[in-house]
């Protein structure tokens, strides 16, 4: 089973500021099969980004993903209020599919 | 728009069965292009993913709870089920139903609901 390893585990930023969050794979996720996800408190997992750095339909495009084999990248370029959230990632090129414990992005 | 919503208990004793439905809406189940999985969360941990089943009825688990999993479809009904057996409170988690592509992410995905096991 591949371990997703997220961090750091709590970020603190201004809006308008630039935020990247890491997710590091135990071993190499095959054909960059990575997505990330945003939840926001008493929601379910909305997704950002799929095959590693394709945005999902409607995800502005602040939001980017970087990365292959076992280190991958998300990056939003200005926050905003609304990005204030918990993300996850989920490698797919393995069974089980697994997620990464989250990094809580939390207002400075 | 396709949406998914979990229906079920909310409270289950140990040692006991939980049992669950997702109702898809908007959209067909036997759509030949998506999976139907199930993914639970503990309360204020992380995501882990229970298994998935195709239209046809054929399924994948995650090893670690497959002893104890069964996923079944009913396309009459557009809907899938999740039975998880010998239950502890450890399995206490917000379950949710999610479509994705085979071995692939997960959208959209059900809003959830809450299962607390305890007697």
């Amino acid at each position: 089973e591949i371990v997703l390893t997220q961090s750091p585990g709590t970020l603190s930023l201004s809006p308008g500021e630039r935020a990247t969050l890491s997710c590091r794979a135990s071993q190499s996720v095959s054909s960059s099969y990575l997505a990330w996800y945003q939840q926001k408190p008493g929601q379910a997992p909305r997704l950002l980004i799929y095959g590693a750095s394709s945005r999902a339909t409607g995800i502005p495009d602040r939001f980017s993903g970087s990365g292959s084999g076992t280190d991958f990248t998300l990056t939003i370029s200005r926050l905003e209020p609304e990005d204030f959230a918990v993300y996850y990632c989920q490698q797919y090129g393995s069974s089980p599919q697994t997620f990464g414990q989250g990094t809580r992005l939390e207002i400075k | 728009q396709l949406q998914l919503q979990e229906s079920g208990p909310g409270l289950v004793k140990p040692s006991e069965t939980l049992s669950l439905t997702c109702t898809v809406s908007g959209g067909s189940i036997s759509s030949s292009s998506y999976y139907w999985g199930w993914i639970r969360q503990p309360p204020g941990k992380g995501l882990e993913w229970i298994g998935s089943i195709y239209y046809s009825g054929s399924t994948y688990y995650n090893p670690s709870l497959k002893s104890r999993v069964t996923i079944s479809v009913d396309t009459s009904k557009n809907q899938f089920s999740l039975k998880l057996s010998s239950v502890t409170a450890a399995d206490t988690a917000v379950y949710y139903c999610a479509r994705h592509p085979e071995r692939s992410w997960f959208d959209p995905w059900g809003q959830g609901t809450l299962v607390t096991v305890s007697s």
